[in-house]
């Protein structure tokens, strides 16, 4: 079975914080994507990466960075956390043709 | 935007009743997908439709595609308490390396 994994499932920090959420597959996926849910609005890609070291920005990427030092791991680096940030954060693996999701992580930046 | 739209936002039925949602897009796609997702949680894959497909059937789910229209539809038939969750469609659009998120349905299915 994929499994995709991030590092916490609730995550509190103060406004202007650095904020690392990290993600980890299991699968040997070359693709990888951070995505944040906001109540109607869906899922919103913010950064996606197709290989090591690469990155591509999604449609949100103000306010966040990304690092993909290895092929298993896709950071998403919140440089200056602030309360617009507060949001469930969803990490995937895969491609076009089916992702894998992991748990998420509910951030609240208060 | 790309992003695809569902309807119902909220649907609210009884256990063994047939439960239908719609997508509809705004672009020529490679495939649409329909993903699960129960409350607080990551997203789970449920069936992939090629944009050549017009039908596809995987257990109690339908999918359906209508290209000419931009537009899918998900049946779940005789649905269960346990099928209570937020459902979303996804497409693959042509020429765009990523899939794109509808805003989703709320199915609720009470006992």
């Amino acid at each position: 079975d994929v499994k995709v994994t991030q590092s916490s499932r609730y995550l509190v920090k103060r406004t202007g914080e650095k904020v690392f959420l990290e993600c980890v597959q299991d699968m040997d996926h070359e693709n990888m994507f951070w995505y944040r849910q906001d109540p109607g609005l869906g899922l919103r890609l913010i950064y996606f990466s197709y290989d090591v070291k690469m990155k591509e920005k999604g449609d949100i990427p103000e306010g966040y960075s990304v690092s993909r030092e290895k092929k298993e791991r896709f950071s998403l680096i919140l440089e200056s956390a602030s309360t617009n940030q507060t949001s469930m954060y969803l990490c995937a693996s895969g491609g076009a043709g089916k992702q894998y999701f992991g748990p998420g992580t509910r951030l609240t930046v208060t | 935007s790309q992003q695809g739209e569902e309807d119902p936002q909220a649907l609210s039925i009884q256990e063994g009743e047939n439960a239908t949602m719609n997508c509809s897009y705004k672009t020529s796609i490679n495939n649409l997908q329909w993903y699960r997702q129960n409350s607080g949680r990551g997203l789970v894959h449920l069936i992939l439709i090629r944009s050549n497909e017009r039908e596809k059937h995987s257990g109690r789910l339908r999918v359906t595609l209508d290209t000419s229209k931009k537009s899918s539809s998900l049946l779940i038939t005789a649905s269960r308490a346990a099928d209570t969750a937020s459902y979303f469609c996804a497409t693959d659009p042509v020429g765009f390396q990523k899939l794109v998120f509808g805003t989703g349905t709320r199915l609720l299915v009470s006992p």
